[in-house]
């Protein structure tokens, strides 16, 4: 599969803003989405933005993609203690199930 | 209330030694997937099903076998288990073109 690349960890200041980015390898990309894991949990799909959109907002959550430089950014507004988690960003290739590749995840860490 | 369970949630188990991990939804969605999580690889996809008795190979297939005979249940089979399939597996379930997707609780396998 192709890569999809994020940092491994974030530390952020409860109410600052929290973003975490990923970069993609493939232009055809077509939906692209944001998932949450919680600790013991499975994951949790947070948004998606489809491959025409460059922004995409949802209460705290902001969306943002770039396509000319393939990178895709979560913004998490007013970040809180039940923010921390690890975040994963996934992409589709041809807009159905089989050809899903997920980015290695963010683990952010939100103190007091 | 959509639902995905997978068995066991965590199994220790010796090198060789045949298992199965089962999973199961009711939301009569087609998709049904198996992932597997290693730190700082994010998700790989093992195996997927696009409809009953339809599987494909992800991208780490080598050691694993699935079958789907029903659609509720796409058991995951390690015929000779090794060490290095110690991992933390997800079932995901969903719609083909991966709009929705649902994952399960996860299964701790431990193979020593």
């Amino acid at each position: 599969g192709e890569d999809v690349e994020q940092s491994l960890f974030l530390s952020v200041r409860e109410g600052d803003s929290s973003v975490i980015n990923c970069t993609y390898t493939d232009s055809s990309s077509t939906y692209l989405y944001w998932y949450k894991q919680e600790p013991g949990a499975g994951l949790q799909l947070l948004t998606y933005i489809f491959s025409n959109m460059d922004m995409k907002q949802d209460q705290r959550l902001t969306v943002l993609l770039n396509k000319k430089d393939k990178h895709l950014s979560l913004r998490i507004a007013d970040t809180q203690t039940g923010d921390s988690a690890i975040y994963f960003c996934e992409e589709t290739l041809d807009g159905t199930a089989s050809k899903l590749t997920f980015g290695t995840g963010t683990r952010l860490q939100v103190t007091l | 209330e959509a639902q995905v369970t997978q068995n066991p949630r965590y199994l220790i188990t010796v090198t060789g030694k045949k298992l199965t991990v089962t999973c199961s939804q009711n939301m009569n969605h087609e998709y049904m997937s198996w992932y597997r999580q290693d730190p700082g690889l994010g998700l790989r996809q093992i195996y997927y099903s696009m409809n009953v008795e339809v599987t494909d190979k992800g991208d780490v297939p080598e050691g694993y076998k699935v079958s789907r005979k029903e659609k509720r249940n796409f058991p995951l089979i390690l015929e000779s288990p090794s060490p290095n399939q110690t991992s933390l597996y997800f079932c995901a379930v969903g719609t083909p073109n991966a709009y929705e997707q649902y994952f399960g609780p996860g299964t701790r396998l431990t193979v020593t």
